[in-house]
């Protein structure tokens, strides 16, 4: 069965800080990646997705991710966090063929440090 | 547009009653799912629809679980009967268009099972 590992369950970071979060699935097709975002609150929201072309995606609010197919990962990135990234991030995942279903991760918590 | 809308937005009733959830997709979207989250086991997808037939309802956890789409602006989520461990926050999402394309979130319902 597919898997999606988010192995960090909380970051806490000051602002002005870098930020990564890793996220590794276990399917070896063809798939698409996400990642959501989920403010206090709120529902989830798409910060980016990766579903084909340059390995390194750009989305919104200055976070990007990086897929490295032979590592099966697709970590998130943003090289400067602010107070207001406070949030859940999750990382999913579509496989290939007309699965349309999403594979979520544990989710990471991210608090931000003013 | 008003995105996907969820009713109620929390509910809490008592073991043994029927509970129904409501989601209105957005217009147009011909994808129809529903999630769960628990702390317990984070977000699953329970089952999707595709112009209102059920695609896939292998998440559904049990009987006491039905869901139906019986036109392409409503769908229900019914539990009969409810168990303390359904409590959980549920979410709609819908989208459209190829499978790589975002799932757009309701605000979720808030489930609550004295």
């Amino acid at each position: 069965a597919q898997s999606v590992s988010q192995h960090n369950h909380h970051v806490i970071l000051s602002e002005a800080a870098s930020l990564e979060l890793g996220c590794n699935y276990s399917y070896g097709g063809t798939v698409n990646l996400f990642w959501y975002v989920q403010y206090p609150g709120q529902h989830l929201q798409l910060l980016l997705k990766y579903f084909s072309g340059d390995p390194l995606v750009k989305g919104i609010k200055g976070f990007e991710a990086e897929f490295i197919k032979s590592k099966f990962s697709f970590n998130l990135r943003k090289p400067s966090v602010q107070w207001s990234d406070t949030a859940e991030y999750f990382c999913a995942v579509t496989r290939g063929g007309s699965a349309r279903q999403l594979t979520f991760g544990s989710g990471t918590q991210l608090t931000v440090l003013p | 547009d008003a995105g996907v809308i969820q009713s109620p937005r929390h509910e809490v009733t008592e073991m043994g009653q029927e509970v129904t959830l409501r989601c209105k997709p957005i217009s147009g979207h011909d994808y129809l799912f529903w999630y769960r989250q628990t702390m317990m086991r984070g977000l699953e997808l329970l089952i999707y629809f595709n112009n209102n037939v059920p695609i896939d309802d292998s998440g559904m956890p049990e009987d006491r679980f039905s869901a139906k789409m019986p036109n392409a602006s409503f769908s229900t989520l019914k539990i009969q009967p409810s168990e303390p461990r359904d409590s959980a926050v549920y979410f709609c999402a819908s989208s459209t268009g190829p499978r790589y394309n975002e799932q757009f979130f309701g605000p979720g319902t808030r489930l609550t099972v004295l």
